[in-house]
């Protein structure tokens, strides 16, 4: 079955370092993202993309990168400038033949 | 820019009794609608969605109309389950923001039905 595979569900993180959560999709589409959940606040838009090698900010970039080298994976690095990393993070892929947007099952990153 | 404001929660109900959830939407070109739906510790599940005005999106007994005129896409539901218990998500996509159909959130309402 097509979908979008996270990892890992639950991420723990010491202050000061840098982490990338993983994100793959086979459903063959071309735009990815990458949304901050935290409680009471929606989600909020941290990058994006719509084709290979490249990829936009969102309204909450800061302290996160991307990169997009396969059309079927964006990972996403949390740096330690991220002042407040501790949330839910859930990653989404768009496809134009179906206009849906699919979700993964998101990644609990926890700093500690 | 674009907004998506939804009634706040939580919201709790006995089994079988009627569901409403405001959404109301601004918006500077013609956006599709949708609802999210997220069970605890998941990602989010599309539950309906209308593309233009006057559409209705209906689902699992859910359904909701794009009202232009009033910029709302309201979800209802007749007769809720203990299994609807969940935190529900009103979206827009606006395809003339750049092209890039960004999603926008409101904040989420959390659903809770009792026995």
């Amino acid at each position: 079955d097509g979908g979008i595979t996270q990892s890992p569900k639950y991420l723990f993180r010491k202050e000061g370092q840098n982490v990338t959560l993983s994100c793959e999709q086979n459903l063959n589409h071309d735009a990815m993202y990458w949304y901050r959940q935290d409680p009471g606040q929606g989600l909020r838009l941290i990058y994006y993309s719509q084709i290979v090698n490249d990829f936009q900010k969102g309204d909450i970039a800061e302290g996160y990168s991307v990169s997009r080298e396969k059309k079927e994976s964006f990972p996403l690095t949390v740096t330690s400038a991220q002042k407040n990393p501790t949330a839910f993070y859930l990653c989404a892929s768009f496809g134009w033949g179906d206009y849906g947007y699919t979700f993964g099952s998101g990644t609990r990153l926890t700093v500690v | 820019g674009d907004s998506v404001t939804q009634m706040e929660g939580p919201v709790t109900l006995s089994e079988e009794a009627f569901l409403t959830i405001n959404c109301t939407y601004t918006a500077t070109g013609y956006p599709s609608l949708f609802w999210y739906v997220q069970y605890p510790g998941e990602g989010l599940q599309l539950l309906l969605k209308a593309t233009k005005a006057d559409d209705k999106g209906s689902n699992k007994g859910f359904e909701a109309t794009y009202r232009k005129e009033t910029t709302s896409f309201h979800l209802e539901k007749g007769s809720v389950q203990v299994s609807d218990s969940a935190v529900y998500f009103c979206a827009l996509s606006d395809p003339r923001q750049g092209g890039s159909e960004k999603l926008v959130f409101g904040k989420g309402t959390k659903l809770t039905v009792n026995p």
